[in-house]
């Protein structure tokens, strides 16, 4: 079945540092979906991609829709403490509806 | 301009005993989606309804577990005779349906079994 494979799975990183995380997979997506989730909260959705080789932002958070259609990219420029969660993709699953499969995350841990 | 609620965020029960979990969707959302999380990993789709209608039960263990969307009030999810394996976040999605696939969470029930 589709599979999201998320790297990497955690990271460390300085306050004001760039972050990048990614996401692929063996088959096609139409649309790419980036949630954050703080512990003990639901996933908040930040980008939505609608197209390949699309660029969006939001904010300090950039997100790409890769060329193939089998991966995407999440860029967070000059990180913040309050970034620290855990990152995940997630895209719906061919001709089934509108439900979700989701990566199993990218943990952000910012040092201040 | 109310969110996705869940209700209750954290919810024990004794091995056997019946866990309901409730979900209001978003003004104006139709569609509504129930995912498990366990601990240290992703969110696994479990059902995806719309109003008086189960859409695609896939995700859902066969036996124990059930989920509703009636015409009036919100959506619940209903496990039997819980287990301790059924302790996990359970979390509520819905969305505007049509060509959308954004999918607005709620903040989720902590299902723990005793």
């Amino acid at each position: 079945g589709q599979q999201l494979n998320q790297s990497p799975q955690s990271m460390f990183i300085q306050e004001g540092e760039d972050v990048s995380m990614n996401c692929t997979s063996s088959s096609i997506f139409n649309t790419w979906l980036w949630y954050k989730q703080d512990p003990g909260e639901g996933p908040v959705l930040l980008i939505a991609l609608y197209k390949a080789g699309e660029l969006t932002s939001n904010g300090r958070l950039t997100a790409q829709f890769g060329i193939t259609r089998k991966d995407s990219f999440l860029n967070i420029s000059a990180s913040i403490p309050s970034d620290v969660g855990i990152y995940f993709c997630a895209g719906p699953i061919y001709n089934q509806g509108g439900k979700l499969i989701f990566g199993q995350g990218t943990e952000l841990s910012v040092k201040p | 301009n109310a969110g996705v609620m869940q209700n209750p965020r954290h919810l024990v029960r004794r091995r056997g005993q019946e866990a309901r979990l409730r979900c209001s969707p978003m003004k104006g959302h139709s569609h509504v989606y129930w995912y498990r999380q366990l601990p240290e990993e992703g969110l696994k789709f479990m059902v995806y309804l719309q109003k008086e209608n189960i859409i695609d039960e896939s995700g859902m263990p066969k036996e124990r577990f059930s989920a509703e969307f009636p015409k009036e009030g919100p959506s619940i999810l209903r496990i039997q005779q819980v287990v301790r394996g059924d302790s996990a976040a359970y979390f509520c999605a819905s969305s505007p349906g049509g060509f959308s696939y954004e999918q607005y969470f709620g903040p989720g029930t902590r299902l723990t079994v005793t």
